[in-house]
């Protein structure tokens, strides 16, 4: 059972070039979540999906920054224009269901990450 | 959101038994807690999730009190390989708001 795959694992972009981060989740999960990590700091979050949905982007800069998850396909968090300040770790995690209650937890998976570095 | 607060560190032998305590005091009634590990350049691992009381699996225990307002973690007879940083969650009913603190940084020596 594949875990959450993130693809490229390492990517270099000069300043002002786009890039793109690819998330296949979980098999069988349909929800989606990208956090950014900078160094010596915890995971932030970014964007909520499901398929073909953005739930929750509450924490995704409004400028530069998309995401999608599209009927097929992975999940894609794109960042145009990058700058310097834009270098981090990117990680993606799936989960099966949204919400946790009281009688059933809700496990979320997370990826090995995508490290970005713009020089 | 329900804020949690960890040690940011701490120091172990290889062997000795591990407790990270982790403060929760606005925890609300649906919320679960769950605890994970990350090691450097790599993802965060799910260690263990509960609800109340003690849960237990193969790699740790999770004790939380019947006021839920803490719980810990316990790492029994912990290797050079569990040094790593230590995150409790609390989930708050949707999974997007869950919030990762500054987590224990935990440093295990022989």
């Amino acid at each position: 059972n594949a875990g959450v795959m993130q693809n490229p694992r390492h990517l270099v972009r000069r300043r002002g070039q786009e890039a793109r981060l690819r998330c296949s989740p979980m098999k069988g999960h349909s929800h989606v979540y990208w956090y950014r990590q900078l160094p010596e700091e915890g995971l932030k979050f970014m964007v909520y999906l499901q398929k073909e949905n953005i739930i929750d982007e509450s924490g995704m800069p409004k400028e530069r920054f998309s995401a999608e998850f599209p009927k097929e396909g992975p999940s894609i968090l794109r960042i145009q224009q990058v700058v310097r300040g834009d270098s981090a770790a990117y990680f993606c995690a799936s989960s099966p269901r949204t919400g946790w209650t009281a009688n059933s937890g809700n496990t979320i998976y997370f990826g090995e990450g995508s490290w970005l570095t713009v020089v | 959101l329900a804020k949690t607060t960890q040690p940011i560190s701490m120091d172990s032998y290889e062997g000795q038994e591990v407790n990270i305590t982790c403060s929760h005091n606005n925890i609300a009634t649906n919320d679960y807690i769950t605890w994970y590990q990350q090691f450097p350049s790599q993802g965060p691992r799910f260690i263990i999730q509960g609800y109340k009381t003690k849960v237990t699996n193969e790699v740790a225990s999770l004790f939380i009190p019947a006021d839920r307002k803490s719980s810990t973690l316990s790492l029994p007879r912990v290797s050079l390989s569990d040094t790593a940083v230590y995150y409790c969650l609390v989930g708050t009913g949707t999974a997007s708001k869950l919030t990762f603190g500054t987590g224990t940084r935990l440093q295990v020596t022989l």
